[in-house]
């Protein structure tokens, strides 16, 4: 079971839009719709953003988005604000009631 | 609404035990859903270590199964963490989750985290 590959950082400037990958495989992100994405502030515990792949849940601006195609999820976020830069998460489903993270991308609002 | 607070000491000597405990409110963990343990590493990303159902099943992420244990005490609404034979490179914060599966699957809410250091 090995971490799911997320790129070390991204950059956007306010306003812009950025995207975040995730890439798994055939047994986790490929197989099945069940990947969600957490925002972590320094010092502060995940927050879900997204779940089974593009949902958002209550709360969450709708300038955050989900999408997935074969066994890479993204998520997106349009409209960038300074609150918005953090590390963020994607999290996949792997069979058998496992899961695996992601190694996590640093968000920097420039 | 839900809450998890997680409790347990802040350092423990390599090759012992680290047991901690997530009290959870607004929610009887025997009512349903998953309950879990993730950890984070100073520095690092975050770890799934295992989670339980509200019936008692376990499922543990497979380099750290021979060494952990979940647990619930439902007369108290919370559920443990025990991993054994601790080493430095267990030195991370701890979270606890609910987990939100049956035809999805994410954690909601977290706790605050607590940091557990394996020093002597």
């Amino acid at each position: 079971q090995s971490a799911l590959t997320q790129p070390r950082s991204v950059s956007g400037s306010p306003g812009q839009s950025v995207t975040i990958s995730c890439t798994g495989s055939s047994s986790d992100v490929g197989g099945y719709n069940y990947v969600s994405w957490y925002q972590q502030h320094p010092g502060k515990a995940p927050k879900l953003m997204i779940y089974d792949v593009s949902k958002r849940p209550s709360g969450v601006p709708d300038r955050f988005s989900g999408s997935k195609s074969g066994n890479t999820a993204s998520l997106t976020i349009s409209g960038l604000q300074a609150e918005d830069e953090a590390d963020y998460y994607c999290c996949s489903y792997a069979g058998s009631n496992l899961v695996v993270f992601g190694g996590g991308t640093n968000l920097t609002v420039l | 609404q839900v809450q998890l607070q997680e409790s347990g000491p802040g350092l423990v000597k390599p090759s012992e035990t680290l047991s901690l405990t997530c009290a959870v409110s607004g929610y009887s963990i025997s009512s349903g859903y998953y309950w879990g343990w993730i950890r984070q590493p100073p520095g690092k990303g975050l770890e799934w270590i295992g989670s339980m159902s509200h019936s008692g099943s376990t499922y543990y992420n497979p380099s750290l199964k021979s060494r952990v244990t979940i647990s619930v005490d439902t007369s108290k609404n919370q559920f443990s963490l025990k991993l054994r034979s601790v080493t430095a490179a267990d030195t991370a914060v701890y979270y606890c989750a609910r987990r939100v599966v049956v035809a999805t699957d994410w954690f909601d809410p977290w706790g605050q985290g607590t940091l557990v250091t394996v020093s002597s």
